[in-house]
């Protein structure tokens, strides 16, 4: 079972960008089994898909998003990453990773997410 | 984009109670549907895949159920550990959206 851990910054500033990474274990970033995705939840809110990575280079954005988000994958590190430029107060969230087997409706893992907070 | 809408927001129930939660989506999605559970400071959890399918070690209280643009989940008797809040997904196009969500309160 592939298992997921989010890592990055928990403090942005305004206007800046929100960079986070999430570690893959048990599985690999360059399989072509696996939507690589990215949802947030503001705090009190509910989920917002952010975007995913999968076959190696396929992306495909949240169209609310697509001007300022940027998911990559880091083969190396068996990472994939999200960049959010020029934050707001707006996109404080929690920041979840997650892997959604492709064809499969659904089913995968989450990690467990990370606070990240926009403030001067 | 497809839009997801999600009813009702709130539902206040009594454990044993049978609860139903509908999303409508503003095109037909073929299938690709899905149920998460989320409860405080955690990930959500799969409960259903492909609007009918029980994900692994999900009790069978559970159940979806729909086609098109309508979907349903059912718990047949809440449980005091039902009590969490309720989202469908929608993975139809490249660009997936979830519904707002129910929240399932102790009634």
């Amino acid at each position: 079972q592939v298992q997921l851990q989010e890592s990055g910054p928990g403090l942005v500033k305004p206007s800046e960008t929100l960079s986070l990474s999430c570690t893959v274990s048990g599985g690999s970033v360059r399989s072509g089994d696996y939507h690589w995705s990215w949802i947030r939840q503001a705090p009190g809110k509910g989920l917002e898909w952010i975007g995913y990575i999968y076959s190696s280079g396929r992306i495909y954005y949240n169209p609310s998003l697509n001007s300022r988000v940027t998911i990559s994958e880091d083969t190396s590190k068996n990472q994939f990453s999200l960049r959010l430029s020029s934050v707001s107060a707006a996109d404080t969230a929690v920041y979840f990773c997650g892997s959604y087997i492709v064809g499969a409706g659904g089913r995968g893992s989450w990690g467990q997410g990370i606070l990240v907070t926009v403030s001067s | 984009d497809i839009q997801m809408t999600q009813s009702p927001s709130t539902l206040s129930a009594s454990v044993g109670d049978r609860v139903t939660i509908t999303c409508r989506a503003s095109q037909t999605l073929n299938n690709w549907l899905a149920w998460y559970q989320q409860k405080p400071g955690k990930a959500p959890k799969l409960l259903i895949y492909k609007v009918s399918n029980l994900e692994g070690g999900v009790p069978s209280r559970f159940s979806g159920s729909g086609s098109g643009t309508e979907f349903t989940l059912t718990i047949s008797s809440l449980q005091p550990d039902d009590f969490a809040t309720y989202y469908c997904q929608q993975y139809n196009s490249f660009s997936w959206t979830f519904g707002q969500g129910t929240k399932v309160e102790i009634k």
